[in-house]
């Protein structure tokens, strides 16, 4: 399996535009996770999905972020419009079906960089 | 809330040094217990686990052991390398079905030759 792959590598745009970061995960995993990083706030919780339902988005910072889970191998984080405090890298990672002591697998990250 | 507090850093040693990397915990049920590391550039990726308490996981010469009574899973390695410069994040799941992961807000080490 290639993991869980995450699109783009990196980003920049432009202050108010709309961003759109992708996430594949990895095939037969239930749950994904969206993370934020930054030196100042370290990795915070977006919002996860089990079986494409969001069960806590508590960490999606205002309106302006939404993420979808349409179905079991795609997600997507929208930011709109985007601002300069949105500069983070985005990781997506996914648990597998089974219950307990499982891992977390993580994606390469997507560097945003909004000017 | 569940949540895990972990030392906060940066950390710099100098090679052969030993590491602690203190981590608490805070969780509604019974969780397992990892540490992951981040190399630069990269996503993160499982370092050790721990499902159970009294129960140590190692890997690459680090260890925590999962202690209840304390609520705390405290990395450790006995003598660090150049290459274990890393950022350390502690974490918890929930066990059961909704597979609630939370993560410490990670410590950056630097080890010097």
């Amino acid at each position: 399996d290639a993991g869980v792959i995450q699109s783009p590598r990196h980003e920049v745009t432009e202050m108010g535009q709309e961003v759109t970061l992708r996430c594949k995960p990895i095939s037969g995993h239930n749950s994904l996770f969206w993370y934020r990083q930054t030196m100042m706030r370290g990795l915070e919780l977006l919002i996860y999905f089990n079986n494409n339902v969001p069960i806590d988005d508590s960490g999606m910072p205002e309106d302006r972020f939404s993420a979808k889970m349409p179905n079991a191998s795609f997600s997507t984080l929208k930011i709109q419009p985007s601002e300069p405090r949105d500069s983070a890298v985005y990781f997506c990672a996914s648990i597998p079906s089974v219950a307990g002591s499982t891992e977390a697998f993580f994606g390469q990250g997507t560097r945003l960089t909004v000017v | 809330g569940n949540s895990v507090t972990q030392m906060e850093g940066p950390v710099t040693l100098s090679e052969e040094a030993f590491l602690t990397i203190n981590c608490t915990y805070t969780a509604t049920g019974y969780p397992s217990l990892f540490w992951y590391v981040q190399y630069p550039g990269e996503g993160l990726q499982l370092l050790l686990k721990a499902t159970k308490a009294d129960d140590k996981g190692s890997n690459k010469g680090f260890e925590a052991t999962y202690r209840k009574e304390t609520t705390s899973f405290h990395l450790e390695k006995g003598s660090v390398q150049v290459s274990d410069s890393a950022v350390y994040f502690c974490a918890l799941k929930l066990r059961g079905n909704n597979n609630d992961m939370r993560f410490g807000a990670g410590t950056r080490l630097t080890v010097k030759p």
